[in-house]
């Protein structure tokens, strides 16, 4: 069976600190990966969507960023967090041009 | 532009009060509507796909329709354990996922 990991699962940091979130999916292979996040009362926003190693398409320009060394991992980073990254960040994966997305548990970022 | 809305944004029902959600789109081409459900502090937890109008599918107390238009999610005699928030999904490409806000269901014992 497939599960996915996501970790951390809460941090507090600072503005204008790095981040580094990071999921893995285990038990298949060459699946598509999203982030997303998910602010208070609103709904799933799409950040980034990889459908191969390398492969980054973004949906909203913004001060993230995301990679995927390897064929399951992806990694959602910045630079210098802004306190408009506050949100529940999720990390999703499905199999390719077949939907249905698959969830991690969360990431739930506080930048004070 | 592709769109989905949810209503109503909260829903409270009594025990056994039977009621539907709604989920509108407008998107060209679509490819699936799904459901999900997700709980407090949880990524959300896959229910259903749907491909053409017509489609029902069925889990317990729940029942998901699709129209061209919009897709129902039908509760059935709910329990207390059914509450939690139901999100609904579009996709055009079979590689991009866009969710509606949301309705936020109370079940009261």
């Amino acid at each position: 069976s497939q599960t996915i990991h996501q970790w951390p699962a809460t941090l507090v940091q600072p503005v204008g600190s790095p981040l580094s979130l990071e999921c893995t999916v285990e038990g298949t292979s060459n699946p598509n990966l999203y982030w997303y996040r998910q602010a208070a009362g609103r709904g799933l926003q799409l950040l980034f969507y990889s459908v191969g190693i390398g492969q980054i398409s973004s949906e909203v320009p913004q001060n993230l960023s995301a990679s995927r060394p390897q064929d399951r991992q992806f990694i959602l980073s910045s630079k210098k967090l802004l306190l408009s990254d506050s949100g529940f960040y999720l990390c999703a994966w499905s199999w390719r041009n077949t939907g249905e997305l698959f969830f991690g548990e969360g990431s739930r970022l506080t930048v004070l | 532009e592709d769109q989905v809305t949810q209503s109503p944004e909260a829903l409270r029902l009594q025990e056994g009060e039977s009621s539907s959600l709604n989920c509108s789109y407008t998107v060209s081409g679509l490819r699936g509507l799904f459901w999900y459900r997700q709980d407090p502090g949880k990524g959300p937890e896959f229910l259903f796909t749907l491909y053409s109008a017509g489609e029902e599918k069925e889990k317990e107390r729940l029942k998901a329709t699709l129209t061209k238009k919009e897709s129902f999610l039908h509760i059935t005699a709910p329990k207390p354990e059914d509450s939690a928030t139901y999100l609904c999904a579009v996709s055009r490409t079979g590689n991009q996922f866009y969710f509606g806000t949301g309705t936020s269901l109370t079940v009261i014992p």
